[in-house]
């Protein structure tokens, strides 16, 4: 049973640029949730996909932007980038109940680092 | 708002000494989930436990142990017979139920694990 797989692992980039980060859930998974974890701290919500839509939101500016694809997997954007958006994103995927909303099982992270 | 409260920056213990993790909590809201996440050097979230508002009953699974308190907004993690292997950070987090509620997790800033042998 594969679980929540993320791409790349580590990525450097310079100040301005945009980066793209994937994420492909855990087997049977419909959902996916995208968090930044800054050094030291806990990880923050950014956003959850379901069904190819944005459901929730955090307080992230635009700049930060995903897309899910029909296979439920997930794209995070970041444009114009900041040093500030140093950190590590972590791509956690649920199963969306009629009842509850199951349990989030995380990735192992891309660790982003802006120069 | 919703909050979480991990005071414990770092803990450091020896090797099969007890061990408790503490958890504060703040919401106004009557249906929420609190659990429990430890993140090892890899980096990778481990989902540990997870407790409905409703169900104050303690858990024990092998040497962990988890405490819910409603009164206090506690939710207190506890390894017994700590070993190596269990140094990590852990996390405690909070999902609030309900309309306009999707299942985002709002995370303490964690605690620091070191069992030295």
């Amino acid at each position: 049973d594969a679980g929540v797989t993320q791409s790349p692992t580590h990525l450097i980039k310079t100040r301005g640029q945009q980066v793209t980060l994937r994420c492909s859930p855990k087997s049977g998974h419909d959902t996916v949730s995208w968090y930044q974890q800054a050094l030291g701290q806990g990880p923050q919500f950014i956003f959850q996909y379901y069904e190819e839509e944005e459901r929730q939101r955090g307080n992230f500016p635009d700049r930060f932007s995903g897309h899910q694809f029909p296979n439920y997997s997930s794209e995070l954007n970041v444009n114009a980038l900041l040093l500030g958006d140093s950190a590590l994103y972590l791509c956690a995927s649920s199963l969306i109940r009629p009842t509850a909303t199951d349990t989030q099982y995380f990735g192992p992270g891309t660790r982003l680092t802006v120069l | 708002a919703q909050k979480v409260t991990q005071a414990q920056t770092e803990i450091s213990v020896v090797e099969k000494e007890d061990v408790t993790l503490d958890c504060v909590y703040e919401t106004r809201d009557t249906t929420y989930y609190l659990f429990w996440y430890k993140q090892p050097p890899s980096g990778e979230l481990v989902f540990l436990i997870r407790r409905n508002s409703f169900d104050e009953q303690n858990e024990i699974s092998g040497r962990y142990s988890w405490n819910f308190q409603k009164s206090t907004s506690s939710f207190n993690f506890t390894i017994t017979a700590s070993q190596v292997v269990d140094s990590a950070v852990y996390f405690c987090a909070l999902r609030i139920e309900g309309p306009g509620n999707t299942g985002k997790l709002i995370f303490g800033q964690g605690t620091t694990l070191q069992v030295k042998p």
